[in-house]
């Protein structure tokens, strides 16, 4: 089907441990997103990829590190995870805002511990 | 600074009703507004957006109202189905930016059969 692919699915990782968070889509999309979503905070940009090879902070940065592989993959790391860490993780790609907007992956649930 | 605000964390609405969902900015150079819906364990999905040349716009059930003035947008949705049940984030974009959407906090609609 197409669409966005998060992997995995589900992780707990230990405080300290660095994990990286996968992401591909296959809809030939410019741009991919990575968000996070916490109870009562919505859904927080961590970083973007306007196009391959670029890539930008968004409001919540601190402890992530992005790469844009392709056009297809864009995936973020954690370093030295911490339990603020412990989110939804939600990738998105986007052709432009007037095709409706994003498509998101199905999400990661991250637990540190 | 939370930039778009859902001030309902949860609404309750009875099946064949108008669900009424509110959202409402502060920057006003947000200019291109969108509806998300978002089941448990999925991504969010697109459901409507609105222009800031609009004030109104409509698909099938689902109609969102843009009133700029008072930096304030609805979603309407009539009639309220059962599977209507789920998270509704609304988001908006920059003019002459690029694709970021700023989300806000959701609200939880639940129809009661």
């Amino acid at each position: 089907n197409a669409g966005v692919t998060q992997t995995p699915k589900f992780q707990v990782l230990k405080t300290g441990q660095s994990m990286t968070l996968q992401c591909a889509q296959d809809m030939n999309h410019n741009s991919m997103y990575w968000y996070r979503q916490d109870p009562g905070m919505g859904l927080r940009l961590i970083y973007y990829s306007a196009s391959e090879g670029t890539t930008d902070k968004g409001e919540v940065p601190n402890g992530y590190n992005v790469s844009r592989l392709n056009k297809r993959e864009f995936s973020l790391r954690l370093e030295s995870a911490a339990p603020s860490q412990t989110s939804v993780y939600f990738c998105a790609s986007s052709l432009d805002r007037g095709s409706g907007g994003y498509t998101f992956g199905s999400g990661t649930r991250l637990t540190v511990v | 600074d939370q930039q778009v605000k859902q001030n309902s964390p949860s609404l309750s609405v009875q099946e064949g009703r108008i669900s009424i969902l509110n959202c409402d900015y502060t920057n006003s150079m947000f200019d291109y507004f969108l509806w998300y819906k978002k089941y448990p364990a999925e991504g969010p999905t697109f459901l409507i957006s609105i222009s800031s040349i609009k004030d109104k716009n409509e698909d099938g059930r689902f109609t969102v109202f843009l009133n700029k003035s008072a930096k304030h947008l609805s979603l309407h949705i009539v009639p309220s189905q059962p599977g209507d049940s789920a998270v509704y984030f609304c988001a908006a974009s920059l003019r002459f930016g690029n694709e970021k959407l700023t989300f806000g906090t959701g609200t939880r609609l639940t129809i009661i059969p």
